[in-house]
């Protein structure tokens, strides 16, 4: 398994709090990815990053913000926490010439 | 704008047969297009994948089938198993862009009943 791990596995929330996901991976790629998955929609894009302090955002980035200051950290914060951010948020890497690899998923819920 | 849909959204099969997804795309610039298979409480993980310039791709009892005039693309497991019970979702993307990133269907729950 690509070394991918994301942190917290779970975690639950009051909302208007700030909250941040980390992942971490140990394969030196390139690419890094935030998605959301929620039933119906599928993989929705948050932010990615494509280097060190280079990021952009993706299809469903509202209330989301990222930071890489390093290779191997991706961190995820949600500024003011919602309950439309009750999700399953999933981090992947990629070398950028084919396959992404995907970690296991944090669980989040915002009470 | 979606620009993968997939289809259909949820499938049932028997123990044997064979189950097919089917994605359309719209981008053009899209050429490489992987399948990915996700179990209940794991992240997704890639299972096949093809590029435009073949019409079919095969590994084991999965195949890619690419109609790259129709813009279409579609996923073909034979001899279902209980085991692939699982959710599917295509993707595509551009692989010689600048920013690499794959845009995915919004996935199809197969469930293979015994």
């Amino acid at each position: 398994d690509a070394g991918i791990t994301q942190s917290p596995r779970h975690k639950v929330t009051e909302t208007g709090t700030p909250v941040t996901l980390r992942c971490h991976q140990t394969e030196n790629h390139r690419y890094m990815y935030w998605y959301r998955q929620d039933p119906g929609h599928g993989l929705r894009l948050i932010h990615y990053s494509y280097g060190v302090k280079d990021t952009d955002k993706g299809e469903v980035s509202d209330g989301y913000s990222v930071s890489r200051s390093k290779t191997e950290d991706f961190l995820l914060t949600l500024e003011s926490a919602t309950s439309s951010q009750t999700s399953v948020y999933f981090c992947a890497i990629s070398g950028g010439w084919a396959e992404a690899f995907f970690g296991q998923g944090t669980r989040l819920t915002v009470v | 704008q979606q620009q993968v849909k997939q289809s259909p959204q949820s499938l049932i099969v028997q123990k044997g047969g064979i189950s097919i997804i089917n994605c359309a795309y719209e981008n053009t610039a899209f050429d490489y297009f992987p399948w990915y298979q996700q179990f209940p409480g794991k992240g997704p993980a890639l299972l096949i994948a093809i590029r435009p310039d073949v019409s079919e791709k095969k590994e084991g009892r999965f195949t890619i089938s690419f109609n790259k005039s129709a813009k279409q693309f579609s996923l073909h497991i034979m001899d279902s198993q209980p085991g692939d019970s699982a959710t599917y979702f295509c993707a595509a993307t551009n692989s010689g862009g600048s920013n690499y990133k794959l845009t995915f269907g919004k996935g199809t729950l197969l469930t293979v009943n015994p």
